[in-house]
């Protein structure tokens, strides 16, 4: 079965500073990749999502991910953070049988 | 345009006593249709999928049971809460398995005592 791995448990950055977030994955298939942000009490809303071609994935809210075969990645990335966006970030991996995995999740905090 | 409700929002019930949760999608047909839960600090576990009316399948043993009685219906229940039950239940609709988007709810908070 499919997983993922998210490093980092908690990211704090400042307002205007870049942002990445990172994401690793295991599955022996071409894998289908999603980035989904949380607000505190909320219900997961999907940022991005990879299934083939373009290795550089554009998004909503100013977010881009990009997706590394060699290095089994799809980390996320946005050049100037907002203090709108801190929230939880979620990678996920899906496959064919109707699993999808998610990561633990990176809580992020944005200084003002 | 598809919306997807979840009540209650917050629940607080007694260890032991029983549990129903609800799920219902508007806008869309023949969902699949997805439980999970998400615990204090933790990622998302999926409890639960189904395919069609009638049909689901369980990812992981457990106190808690699934029912679709209606195509745009999914109920989450329990005989029995245990303290462990405790957590964020998010209820989630896709139209391609596991390789397509999911769409999730708001959400139940169920904190057991």
């Amino acid at each position: 079965a499919q997983s993922v791995t998210q490093p980092d448990i908690h990211i704090t950055v400042s307002e205007g500073a870049s942002l990445e977030l990172r994401c690793n994955y295991s599955y022996g298939a071409t894998p289908y990749l999603f980035w989904y942000v949380q607000s505190p009490g909320q219900g997961l809303q999907l940022l991005l999502k990879y299934f083939s071609g373009d290795t550089l994935v554009q998004g909503i809210k100013g977010f881009e991910a990009e997706f590394k075969r060699s290095q089994s990645s799809f980390n996320l990335r946005k050049p100037s953070v907002h203090w709108s966006d801190a929230a939880e970030y979620f990678c996920a991996v899906g496959a064919l049988n109707n699993d999808m995995r998610f990561g633990a999740g990176t809580r992020l905090t944005v200084k003002p | 345009s598809q919306t997807i409700h979840q009540w209650p929002a917050t629940l607080v019930q007694p260890v032991g006593s029983p549990l129903s949760l609800e799920c219902t999608v508007e806008g869309t047909s023949n969902p699949n249709l997805y439980w999970y839960r998400q615990a204090a600090g933790r990622g998302l576990q999926l409890l639960f999928y189904s395919v069609g009316i009638g049909q689901i399948s369980s990812e992981v043993p457990q106190n808690l049971s699934a029912s679709r009685p209606q195509d745009r219906q999914f109920i989450l229940s329990s005989k029995k809460l245990l303290l462990s039950d405790s957590g964020f239940y998010l209820c989630a609709w896709g139209s391609g398995g596991g390789t397509d988007t999911q769409y999730f709810g708001p959400g139940t908070r169920l904190t057991v005592l």
